[in-house]
Formats: C-alpha cells, structure tokens, sequence
C-alpha cells in the first residue's frame, strides 16, 4: 500500500519564477493538506483541500495556490518566488472525517536562487 | 507567543535510556494530540494520536496528556540510535482541519 507521495523531490528555481508541485495521496484518504517547512522549523500550514475546494487556508500570500483533482490529487502553485519560499514543502493526507490523523510525504525542497 | 511550545535540543542521551520530551500550549481549544518522528531529508511519521488526558503507550513510546496543564509529553523507553531524529508535537483544535506544530526537538542517542 503505497504512502502518501511527492514529486518532484526536489527543485530549484529563481526568483520570480513559477512553481508547480504534486501530491498523490494514500489510498482510502480523500483529504490533502500541504505545508511548508523552513529549516529547523516545524511546519506550517498552507492550505487543505476536499472533495476538489480549498476548506482551510492558513496565513500565506495569494501566490500560492492549489487544487484537487477527482482522483484526490493535488497540486501547490507558488507564483512570483521569492528567496524566503526555499523550504520544504510537504502534502500530508488523511482519511475522511475531522481531526483525523494526517499522513505525510516525504516533502520536495524547493531553493531559490 | 506562539501557540505551541517545544524546546529545540538537541537532546543527547545514551543507548538504553528514556528519552523525555515535552510541548506546552496556550490555547484551550486545541483538544487533539499527536506526536511525529522526523528524519533527516523525510517527512514527518505518525507515532502516536491521542484526544484523552492521560497516557496512551504503544511499544516503546508512551504519549501523556494533561490538558488542565495544556502540557503533552513522549517518552521513549530503551532508546535506541536509530531513535536520533526530530521530534514533532502537533495538535488540532476540536472539528479543525489543520494542525499546529511545534518547532520540533532534535534528539540524538549515542551508542
């Protein structure tokens, strides 16, 4: 049973730039959350989808956005990059119903240049 | 302030022993707890998921919860150096959909 899975692993784009990342969920899990992690930080949370709408989102700019695909995929866009947006950036999922556990990928790193 | 408090560590301990670790919280909504293992260059992994006061154990490691203190803890008996990784506290508020993360504890065990 496949986990929770990312891609790419990792990135590098410049300044100004705009970024697309995947997430594949686990199977049986309809929730997707995405989060940015800045070194030696804890996560951060960006924004979570379900059933295809943003049901949450935490305090980021509009440049980043996102989507749910039918098949509960998701993708994270990052519009006009800065410097501060190198991190980890991390998908977890969850099974439906609230305050369920979040499962998570191991990440893409994103540097900018 | 932020809302959820973690000491940094690193936390240095020999092979065999517990290994404690804690977070505090200021919010009284927060009412679900979990705690996750980070490795170098992955994600986080569940360890434990708990929503009571008290102690949850699975194996080696024992989740507590006090939420009159608004105090969590993980320990983790008979620790082992493929423990050394980071230690996250996350917690969700009641019907939330995101959770609020400590900073994180590096934890290193030395054989």
């Amino acid at each position: 049973d496949a986990g929770v899975t990312q891609s790419p692993t990792h990135l590098i784009k410049t300044r100004g730039q705009q970024v697309t990342l995947r997430c594949s969920p686990k199977s049986g899990h309809d929730t997707v959350s995405w989060y940015q992690q800045a070194l030696g930080q804890g996560p951060q949370f960006i924004f979570q989808y379900y059933e295809e709408e943003e049901r949450q989102r935490g305090n980021f700019p509009d440049r980043f956005s996102g989507h749910q695909f039918p098949n509960y995929s998701s993708e994270l866009n990052v519009n006009a990059l800065l410097l501060g947006d190198s991190a980890l950036y991390l998908c977890a999922s969850s099974p439906p119903g609230l305050n369920q556990p979040q499962h998570f990928g191991d990440g893409t790193r994103l540097s900018i240049l | 302030q932020k809302e959820v408090e973690q000491d940094p560590g690193p936390l240095s301990v020999p092979e065999g022993a517990i290994v404690s670790l804690n977070c505090t919280y200021s919010n009284s909504a927060f009412q679900y707890f979990m705690w996750y293992r980070q490795y170098s260059r992955k994600g986080p992994e569940l360890l434990m998921y708990t929503y009571s006061s008290g102690n949850k154990e699975d194996g080696r490691f024992t989740a507590q919860v006090d939420k009159s203190s608004k105090y969590i803890s993980l320990f983790i008996r008979d620790s082992q150096p493929s423990d050394s990784a980071t230690y996250l506290c996350a917690l969700y508020k009641a019907a939330g959909n995101k959770l609020t993360f400590g900073g994180g504890t590096r934890v290193l065990v030395k054989p």
